[in-house]
């Protein structure tokens, strides 16, 4: 098994350009998540799925939006790149269903992207 | 609103020694505590889970314990080793869909 994976592994953009970020999972999780990590700020909530069809927002989300079509890919998007998006960005997923919560169970992350926007 | 912070300056310790590291919640109460390691370059990986009815847990060389009264968990690492040099990030869950809410992180630095 792969994981969770994701693509591309750097990008650098220039302000005011567009791209998606891809989230891959092979273990047929339900839940997944968008984080962005800062020197100082932790890991930070960016959108989440519950399942398949469905997204929310988590603490950060503004700048961003997210899709997620296929159970095992979760697609970060940025449609107006600005230079305070430079970050690394990971995603995560998580066993469990939206009725059973599986609370206790543990994330799985990816490797990241680490995204510049000059 | 709910925090949960980790002592955000790096930890130095000798090879062999015992390495602790704290993690305070504020303003809640998690139902338990996760802990990741995370390597430069890399995303964090799970090390182990304490529920707030625990009072420690163990794992190999790791052990967590749960303080509901200090509002407080701490990790330790015995008999470190220059491997276990890296970053430990504690996270407790915040509402529904299993999200969790990360501390900044600990670098820990074992010296050979």
């Amino acid at each position: 098994n792969a994981g969770v994976t994701q693509t591309p592994k750097f990008r650098v953009l220039k302000t005011g350009q567009s791209m998606t970020l891809l989230c891959a999972q092979d273990m047929n999780h339900e839940y997944m998540y968008w984080y962005r990590q800062d020197p100082g700020m932790g890991l930070r909530l960016i959108h989440y799925s519950v399942g398949e069809g469905t997204t929310a927002k988590g603490e950060v989300p503004d700048g961003y939006n997210v899709s997620r079509l296929k159970k095992q890919n979760f697609l970060l998007g940025l449609e107006s790149a600005a230079p305070s998006q430079t970050s690394v960005y990971f995603c995560a997923s998580r066993k469990g269903t939206a009725t059973s919560g599986g609370n206790y169970n543990e994330q799985f992350f990816g490797p990241g992207t680490r995204l510049t926007v000059l | 609103s709910q925090k949960i912070e980790q002592n955000s300056e790096a930890l130095n310790i000798q090879e062999g020694k015992t390495a602790t590291l704290t993690c305070n919640y504020t303003n809640y109460s998690p139902a338990y505590l996760q802990w990741y390691r995370q390597d430069p370059g890399r995303g964090p990986v799970f090390l182990l889970l304490i529920r707030e009815n625990e009072k420690e847990k163990r794992k190999e060389r790791l052990k967590v314990t749960f303080d509901t009264t200090l509002k407080q968990s701490l990790f330790h690492i015995t008999a470190s080793q220059p491997a276990d040099s890296a970053t430990y990030l504690c996270a407790s869950p915040l509402g529904q869909g299993g999200k969790l809410i990360f501390g900044q992180g600990t670098e820990l630095s074992v010296k050979p």
